[in-house]
């Protein structure tokens, strides 16, 4: 089955610099590939997704990357801010369900 | 729209009782995910449906934990009996599989809270 691996487990950066958190999945049959940010106390809610026929998405200071190649999926966050500090979650979608990575707890210090 | 529905948002039980869950769906959603998380595990799936139709529960941890889909609305996960280790928060996840342009997204619930002592 999907095997989702995530880096790093936390991280720490500045007010205003970037964050860049990554992923990896095993099912070359994996077609979509979403994010989620969790903030404390509260559900994951979806923030960006890309699918298996687009190698870059950009929403404003939030884009991801896909090397289907490698298997290899990034979360880009520029001009972090305070409260950008959350845990992040990776997934991949293969033939039924989401396979979620171990998350990713950003702190974004002012 | 409401959003998953996730009742009770707390629950504090004592160790041996009959837990129950409950989820109402976004209207129109077609599959509903419970997924357990903790901060040594992570988010786990616990069991997921597909038409009301129970399709994987190989993330069930044991007998003790059973969920049922009676119709599109609504969802239930019973823990019988519950344990101090069953401590976590549960959530409910329901998505779309009918359109393959729209996002294939899962939408969570506010979750449960469960502490069993």
């Amino acid at each position: 089955g999907e095997n989702v691996e995530q880096h790093p487990s936390t991280l720490s950066v500045q007010e205003g610099d970037s964050a860049v958190i990554k992923c990896t999945y095993s099912d070359s049959a994996s077609n979509y590939f979403p994010w989620y940010k969790q903030e404390l106390g509260k559900r994951p809610q979806l923030i960006i997704d890309i699918r298996s026929n687009v190698g870059e998405k950009k929403d404003q200071r939030i884009a991801v990357t896909l090397n289907k190649t490698a298997k290899h999926f990034s979360l880009h966050i520029t001009e972090t801010q305070p409260e950008d500090s959350a845990v992040y979650f990776c997934a991949a979608k293969g033939t039924d369900k989401l396979i979620f990575g171990t998350g990713t707890r950003l702190q974004v210090f002012p | 729209d409401a959003g998953v529905i996730q009742s009770p948002r707390h629950e504090v039980t004592e160790m041996g009782q009959e837990v129950t869950l409950r989820c109402k769906p976004i209207s129109g959603h077609n599959s509903l995910f419970w997924y357990r998380q903790t901060m040594m595990r992570g988010l786990e799936l616990l069991i997921y449906f597909n038409n009301n139709v129970p399709i994987d529960d190989s993330g069930m941890p044991e007998d003790r934990f059973s969920a049922k889909m009676p119709n599109a609305s609504f969802s239930t996960l019973k823990i019988q009996p519950s344990e101090p280790r069953d401590s976590a928060v549960y959530f409910c996840a329901s998505s779309s599989t009918y359109n393959s342009v729209s996002n294939y997204g899962y939408t969570f619930g506010s979750g449960t809270r469960l502490t069993v002592v």
